[in-house]
């Protein structure tokens, strides 16, 4: 079972401030996705990264894909309230079909 | 509104119990996903259908089932729920076009008393 692990867990900061939240494993993924969840919703996805080492843009998130292909990290600019919800990170595996495995998420709170 | 329909949008029901959960895709999309998610959890797969068969299994537990019907939706069978079963569950229809993209219902949050 491939494991994806998000850290930090939890996260509050103040409107304006930066933040990075990372995606980690030790197996090498095929591609790997950023997910939006908010409360009473499902996850609306963000960014699909595919090569090692790609960067992409949406506004002020900036989605990193490690040079390995095992970890991943997003970066927000300036954050908002409107910024605040469940990022999840979902990992697919070269060979495991279009199975794609989710990390624990980092709950993010951006207060005015 | 990502066009996956999930009813009902809440249930609770008693421990021992059996519960039906639906799920309908996106118009077009053949593939259905079911996952759990519990409390401050990340989504746990369950099982995967493409086009009626059964395409994967993740850790889905003995008491639960599901099936996809010849018009796409399908459900999700939930027997002899205990506690530790209560959670939102989710189903999501994957995008034929991009053939990456996961639509996510607005999902089943079952309370198990």
């Amino acid at each position: 079972t491939q494991l994806l692990e998000q850290s930090p867990q939890f996260l509050s900061i103040q409107e304006g401030e930066n933040l990075t939240v990372y995606c980690n494993s030790s197996s090498v993924f095929s591609s790997l996705q950023w997910y939006r969840q908010e409360p009473g919703e499902g996850p609306v996805l963000l960014v699909t990264v595919v090569t090692g080492g790609e960067v992409k843009k949406l506004k002020r998130l900036t989605f990193q894909f490690g040079d390995a292909r095992k970890d991943s990290s997003l970066h927000i600019t300036a954050a908002q309230t409107g910024d605040t919800g469940l990022y999840l990170c979902a990992g697919r595996s070269p060979g495991a079909g279009n199975m794609l495995t989710f990390g624990g998420g980092t709950r993010l709170m951006v207060k005015p | 509104d990502s066009g996956v329909t999930q009813t009902p949008k809440h249930l609770i029901t008693a421990t021992g119990q059996r519960v039906t959960l639906r799920c309908s895709p996106r118009s077009g999309d053949l593939s259905v996903y079911w996952y759990q998610q519990s409390l401050d959890q990340g989504l746990q797969f369950l099982i995967q259908y493409y086009n009626g068969e059964e395409r994967a299994k993740g850790n889905i537990l003995e008491r639960f089932s599901a099936q996809q019907f010849p018009d796409l939706h399908s459900e999700l069978n939930l027997s002899s729920l205990e506690l530790g079963d209560s959670a939102l569950y989710f189903c999501a229809s994957r995008d034929e076009k991009t053939g990456s993209t996961l639509h996510f219902g607005n999902g089943t949050r079952l309370t198990v008393t």
